[in-house]
């Protein structure tokens, strides 16, 4: 079974910094292209971001919000993907989701999330 | 960006209506399409991936279909555990894009 746990949320003062981890199990981590997707509290879904596996190039991408602020990376002997959040902002608060894609198709596993307050 | 635009917002129905929510793309994505449920406080499931399949485990009572770059979701009989709020997802391009939800409720 595919268990994806985020992990690193809490209360950040603006300005401030946080690193969330998804530590995955249940598949292959090293071949699942995983990603980044956030809800601010009584909002919708907004993507954040991805990395693809390394066997694809390992390339990453982020929604503008997130562009020189944010860092996805990713441990495949670990089993964990990051998100290192910089900078951050009120609106940044949200509750941060990992997902993953491993079967080739639109197939998608998601977290529980985790939420990050930005608020001084 | 691709704009999705979901339709309606929020939707009242009765249990054992036929339910249906779109989503319109503002350019050609294929079928690369998903549509999730959201219960309050938990996760997004997935229901229908690549517009028309789907997902294992999921009642037969959902189905998605495309006409060009319109979506559509469909609960052929509402069910109570139905009520949540749904949302399509584009991954054809990058940034992927959701549209705005609908909210569900019964009547």
């Amino acid at each position: 079974e595919v268990q994806l746990v985020e992990s690193g949320g809490g209360l950040v003062t603006p300005g401030g910094s946080v690193r969330l981890s998804c530590a995955a199990s249940g598949f292959t981590f090293s071949s699942g292209w995983m990603r980044w997707v956030r809800q601010a509290p009584g909002k919708g879904l907004e993507w954040v971001g991805r990395i693809i596996s390394k066997t694809h190039g390992g390339t990453i991408d982020y929604a503008a919000p997130a562009k020189g602020r944010f860092t996805i990376s990713r441990d495949d002997s670990e089993n964990t993907l990051y998100l290192q959040m910089n900078s951050l902002k009120t609106e940044d608060t949200a509750v941060y989701y990992c997902t993953t894609s491993y079967s080739g198709d639109g197939r998608d596993h998601w977290g529980q999330g985790t939420l990050v307050t930005v608020s001084s | 960006d691709i704009q999705m635009t979901q339709s309606p917002s929020s939707l009242s129905a009765s249990v054992g209506d036929r339910v249906t929510i779109t989503c319109q793309a503002s350019q050609d994505i294929s079928n690369y399409l998903n549509w999730y449920q959201q219960k309050p406080g938990k996760a997004p499931k997935l229901l229908i991936y690549d517009a028309f399949n789907l997902e294992t485990g999921v009642p037969s009572r959902f189905s998605g279909s495309r006409s060009g770059t319109d979506f559509t979701f469909t609960i052929s009989s509402l069910q109570p555990e139905d009520i949540a709020t749904y949302y399509c997802l584009q991954y054809n391009n990058l940034p992927n894009t959701f549209g705005q939800g609908t909210k569900l409720e019964i009547k």
